[in-house]
């Protein structure tokens, strides 16, 4: 039930690119994307809606494809900031419970 | 500012005591929420609420126990009967689905 995602582990240099992928085998409801400082509270990146609503910060992009029951979470132009463990959490189903269940995470690496 | 406070910070118990957690909110979010972290294995839902004096089971509830009488505090209590007590434990509040979590800066407990 806990979404996969994938790579477990991505090194950058500032200025690159990265995909991170959460893949579930429940129908999804919403996709939720964090980011963890070592020692730190997650901190909220995006949400993404069934039917293509999408809330988050404006220099995060992701996609959701309901289909594939997958979310991605774009990270361009890298900065040493965006360092850090990277969650998805889903939430299935109809019911409107804000219950998430988190994938196992992905930790990026900026370098300079 | 409004948050959501945990303490203490770093906790230490000796096996066989119970010991309970503090989550304290002023973000007037109706759900609070219990998360455990394990290095490798993100965020696992302990225990939900969703409305005073009503929480729900997460998917590892065995060895804890809450409670919701006010809507600003969800504490829980890690009691002897969990086997492997010893992890780092978030709570978070939210208003409801489709909203971000916000989280608590964790406690870290060590039993031994």
């Amino acid at each position: 039930q806990q979404p996969v995602q994938s790579p477990q582990a991505v090194i950058l240099r500032e200025g690159e690119d990265a995909v991170i992928n959460c893949s579930s085998s429940k129908a999804l409801y919403s996709v939720h994307w964090y980011r963890q400082k070592h020692g730190e509270a997650p901190v909220f990146l995006m949400i993404l809606l069934k039917g293509g609503e999408q809330k988050g910060h404006e220099k995060i992009s992701a996609s959701f494809n309901e289909k594939k029951q997958q979310s991605s979470l774009y990270l361009t132009a890298s900065q040493l900031s965006y360092s850090g463990t990277y969650f998805c959490g889903t939430e299935h189903g109809s019911s409107n419970t804000g219950k998430l269940i988190f994938g196992q995470g992905t930790t990026l690496q900026v370098k300079p | 500012d409004g948050g959501i406070t945990q303490s203490p910070k770093y906790l230490f118990r000796k096996e066989g005591q119970n010991v309970t957690l503090s989550c304290e909110q002023n973000l007037n979010h109706d759900a609070m929420y219990w998360y455990r972290q394990d290095p490798g294995q993100g965020l696992r839902l302990i225990y939900y609420s969703q409305i005073v004096n009503d929480f729900q089971k997460g998917d590892i509830a065995e060895g804890y126990s809450v409670s919701r009488e006010k809507k600003e505090s969800f504490p829980l209590t890690v009691t002897s009967a969990q086997k492997n007590p010893t992890a780092f434990y978030l709570c978070a509040s939210g208003q409801w689905a489709n909203s971000p979590l916000h989280f608590g800066n964790g406690t870290r407990l060590t039993v031994t």
